[in-house]
């Protein structure tokens, strides 16, 4: 299973871009990267998955270079309640099976400041 | 229902207690997965199911911990005697087969097990 690296921490003020980056130098070639935020109290919510190039949806974007060895976490114009912990995961996702197991790492805790 | 429900939300029990910890997951959700989350780390994995059968057990720390679902449905996590170093948030999660790649895996707020 591919071991990630992300950074413990970081701050950001509301209205900025906030851009997560994991390394993932180990990733195979049936991995996806997986993005999950959790907040205080609550299980981690899936934010967004995707394999190469770019992926949008309507809460963030993924940009994966073309040797998948990292990842970027894209939050446009972050607020107060995106403050959170941003967990990137990879691994082979079972597609057919969903038999994945999810392994976590400590995660990113995103401090939006007003 | 909407989504995937674990009680109780709060757990004390006293060291060599036996605890039960229930999951209901989405209907309809034929994996399921439990993880448990030490304060201030990621969720580390214990057990999968696929239906009723728990086909892997891999992440449980002792043979005090069980976890059975007998109809494929609702879940049950089991610790015997427990111990201090259990005390953790006990997270579940749930998804489809085949809509892993849309929406991952749905979670549970979990049960926060305190031993004292």
């Amino acid at each position: 299973l591919a071991k990630t690296t992300q950074p413990i921490s970081m701050d950001s003020y509301e209205g900025q871009e906030v851009n997560i980056t994991c390394s993932h130098n180990n990733i195979a070639t049936n991995d996806y990267i997986t993005w999950y935020q959790q907040f205080p109290s609550q299980g981690p919510r899936f934010i967004i998955q995707g394999y190469k190039t770019k992926v949008t949806n309507e809460v963030a974007s993924l940009f994966i270079p073309a040797d998948r060895k990292s990842s970027t976490l894209s939050l446009p114009r972050v607020s107060l309640s995106d403050t959170a912990v941003y967990y990137c995961l990879v691994g082979d996702i079972g597609r057919t099976s969903g038999t994945y197991k999810y392994i976590f790492g400590t995660g990113t805790r995103l401090k939006v400041l007003a | 229902g909407a989504g995937v429900s674990q009680s109780p939300r709060y757990k004390v029990a006293k060291r060599g207690q036996d605890v039960a910890l229930r999951c209901d997951p989405i209907s309809g959700h034929v994996s399921l997965f439990w993880y448990q989350q030490a304060l201030g780390q990621g969720p580390e994995f214990l057990t999968y199911f696929q239906n009723e059968a728990q086909l892997d057990k891999s992440g449980l720390p002792s043979d005090r911990f069980f976890a059975e679902r007998p109809e494929g449905s609702v879940s049950t996590l089991k610790i015997q005697r427990t111990q201090q170093e259990d005390s953790a948030v006990y997270l579940c999660a749930s998804s489809l087969v085949g809509t892993v790649q849309l929406y991952g895996y749905t979670f549970g707020s979990g049960t926060r097990l305190t031993v004292v």
